[in-house]
């Protein structure tokens, strides 16, 4: 069973389009982290949020973390073809003792 | 800056070899990972060490092991490599809990 469950898998859109992944978890979390890989390199971060409720905003990208900290958003508005790739959440459950764990990520793909 | 290096980049083995994945970090980093990816399955993490001189299992240990050397390496070893092996490996670093984890470029390893 994975600790933290995303959705969907995979997104085929079209530019201009909106969009919203989910990160979900029965653990609590002392934070959540969502990063973007594209083909052939590692994953890197995005952002971290931290306090239950919290949002940030990237650019077109907007970032929730859920009010018990055992849940995630990632929406992105008008979506681009440079918005395409791998986007995965992570983080480590509360007495993890700094485990990292990743979903299983979600499949982007913005066509023109 | 280097950030984190793996080596090597590609690997081919026999079914029963055994082999070592290297990382190195060089950004003073108490916390180093490895992890596998699939297509799929996002990353799975095999093992990690929240500080010099611990190593802990993280998802998915069996069939490797770990050597934290000092604070800047961490190797992985499959001591007899299976085709279930197969994977993309990637190591990374970072500062503590709760902060930016940094990949490597990533091991391709095909297990025939």
């Amino acid at each position: 069973t994975q600790l933290l469950e995303q959705s969907p898998q995979f997104l085929s859109i079209q530019e201009g389009e909106n969009l919203t992944v989910y990160c979900n978890s029965s653990s609590v979390f002392s934070s959540l982290q969502w990063y973007r890989q594209e083909p052939g390199e590692g994953p890197v971060l995005l952002v971290t949020v931290v306090t239950g409720g919290e949002v940030k905003k990237l650019k077109r990208l907007t970032f929730q973390f859920g009010d018990a900290r055992k849940d995630s958003s990632l929406h992105i508005t008008a979506a681009q073809p440079g918005d395409t790739g791998l986007y995965l959440c992570a983080g480590e459950p509360r007495d993890s003792g700094y485990a990292l764990n990743f979903g299983k990520g979600t499949s982007l793909l913005v066509t023109p | 800056n280097a950030g984190v290096t793996q080596t090597p980049k590609f690997q081919v083995l026999k079914t029963g070899q055994s082999m070592t994945l290297q990382c190195a970090q060089d950004m003073n980093h108490n916390s180093m990972y490895w992890y596998r990816q699939d297509p799929g399955m996002g990353l799975r993490l095999i093992y990690y060490s929240a500080s010099e001189g611990t190593t802990d299992k993280g998802e998915v240990p069996n069939g490797y092991n770990v050597s934290r050397l000092n604070k800047r390496e961490f190797s992985l070893r499959l001591e007899s490599a299976a085709p279930s092996q197969t994977s993309v490996y990637f190591c990374a670093s970072r500062p503590t809990g709760n902060t930016e984890a940094f990949f490597g470029q990533g091991t391709r390893l095909t297990v025939v």
